[in-house]
């Protein structure tokens, strides 16, 4: 299996501050079909996760651009411009490349 | 919009089995990637299996192979887990995640599963 590592994982954020988390993977993530399967998904309390990037960099319908990715093969980023209320919850980074594994989560919270 | 519901949890002694199931509405899921995905509380998310629903193939955690069984009827556009001998560290919300291309964009709200004498 492919192991996800995230750091940190816990982020204590001002409002209106930049955040970024970093993910790494034990292995590259490019499929043969020269695709990269990292995606990013946001999770708040009680609710089920939400996809917010995927491919590295493509943010999905409805996601703000103050959420960013980049990276390439083992080493990969999400960042958030300016941190508002509603972003604070856990944050996974997931790969699709073999069967799915994600990292252990990054809690955001509000100072 | 798409949408996934699951049902079946519940509490359940440890070696007992338990069916969940997700029927999707809005969409078909004959061109689609299905997961059961489990997050144990306070944990964090595990991939449990997963069904091309084009080809067939299904895959498995090691956590849960030779116990857990994927299906899906076509008819119903439904997604099913068979989940036989159950254990403690099975406790977890399930849930069932469509996708294509590498990425989920579809999730259910989840069914708690407690095992637990």
């Amino acid at each position: 299996d492919i192991v996800m590592t995230q750091t940190p994982l816990s982020s204590p954020v001002t409002l209106g501050q930049p955040a970024a988390i970093s993910c790494r993977s034990s292995r590259s993530l490019v499929h043969s079909d020269g695709n990269t399967y990292l995606s990013w998904l946001h999770q708040r309390p009680g609710q089920p996760p939400r996809l917010l990037i995927y491919e590295i960099s493509n943010r999905f319908f409805g996601v703000p651009d103050r959420f960013s990715g980049s990276g390439a093969g083992t080493d990969f980023t999400l960042k958030i411009s300016r941190v508002e209320a509603e972003d604070v919850g856990v944050y996974y980074c997931m790969q699709a490349t073999q069967f799915p594994t994600c990292g252990q989560g990054t809690k955001l919270e509000i100072k | 919009e798409g949408q996934l519901v699951e049902s079946g949890g519940g509490l359940v002694q440890p070696g007992r089995s338990l069916r969940l199931s997700c029927a999707a509405s809005g969409f078909t899921l004959d061109d689609y990637v299905m997961h059961w995905v489990r997050q144990a509380p306070g944990k964090g998310l595990e991939w449990v299996s997963g069904i091309n629903w084009k080809s067939g193939r299904l895959h498995y955690a090691d956590s849960v192979k030779g116990r857990f069984t994927i299906s899906r009827d076509n008819a119903k556009n439904s997604l099913y887990l068979q989940m036989n001998s159950l254990r403690d560290e099975d406790t977890a919300m399930y849930y069932c995640a469509s996708g294509s291309g590498g990425y989920y964009p579809v999730w259910g709200q989840g069914t708690l599963v407690t095992v637990s004498s």
